[in-house]
């Protein structure tokens, strides 16, 4: 079964606002990656989190792993239009001698400006 | 550099038809995903390939479906025959397993399949 969750599937802000989302695995990650996909458009890769705790910033987003690493969060400050689009998170699994990338549902974030 | 490049872009068949799409990775990267995407079912990753072997083809459907990967510049996934569940946006990805942790994913802009 799905072994990354990401709840809700969609959240509606207001321009402006703050946003957080969170993932969940039910398994500890070697490591995490966030994707943007833009309506119509394809996955682009955001950033990759390997160490516990560790946080990373782009601009006005904010990346966490947990430190059990099982889980991550993604933040942006004062949202704009174009933060519109669906952010997945990925997780790798592994498992032998081989890893997984399993992707979260994603959410879908929608702006009103 | 170009990235991953998918064919067709669209395809509109009718239910038992042939449906072959195409993917040339990026030049260098060792590995290729094949993934499913759907409303319903999200990302799903279909078949990945490691140095153009099938690694993990756990996630392919049933029959139906095939991969190929004759070399490291080419796969392909064949659905035959066709159904209308089959109807998605079938990516496909590539990335580059240099020993660093992690691989990120760089993903074609998809293929487009509706079955009638």
């Amino acid at each position: 079964g799905q072994q990354v969750m990401q709840i809700p599937q969609y959240q509606h802000v207001q321009e402006g606002e703050d946003f957080t989302t969170y993932c969940n695995s039910s398994t500890t990650l070697s490591n995490i990656q966030w994707y943007k996909q833009r309506p119509g458009g394809h996955p682009v890769f955001l950033i990759q989190l390997v160490k516990s705790g560790e946080v990373k910033k782009q601009k006005r987003l904010t990346f966490q792993f947990g430190e059990a690493k099982k889980n991550s969060s993604l933040h942006i400050t004062a949202t704009q239009t174009t933060d519109v689009g669906t952010y997945f998170c990925a997780g790798d699994i592994v498992t032998g001698a081989n890893s997984k990338l399993t992707f979260g549902k994603g959410i879908t974030l929608s702006v009103r400006p | 550099d170009a990235g991953v490049i998918q064919s067709p872009r669209h395809e509109v068949t009718e239910m038992g038809q042939e449906v072959t799409l195409r993917c040339k990775p990026i030049s260098g990267h060792n590995s290729l995903f094949w993934y499913r995407q759907t409303m319903m079912r999200g990302l799903e990753l279909l078949i990945y390939f490691n140095n153009n072997v099938p690694i993990d083809d756990s996630g392919m459907p049933e029959d139906r479906f095939s991969a190929k990967m004759p070399n490291a510049s080419f796969s392909t996934l064949k659905i035959q025959p066709s159904e209308p569940r089959d109807s998605a946006v079938y990516f496909c990805a590539s990335s580059s397993t240099s020993g660093r942790p992690g691989r990120e994913l760089f993903f074609g802009e998809g293929s487009r399949l509706t079955v009638l």
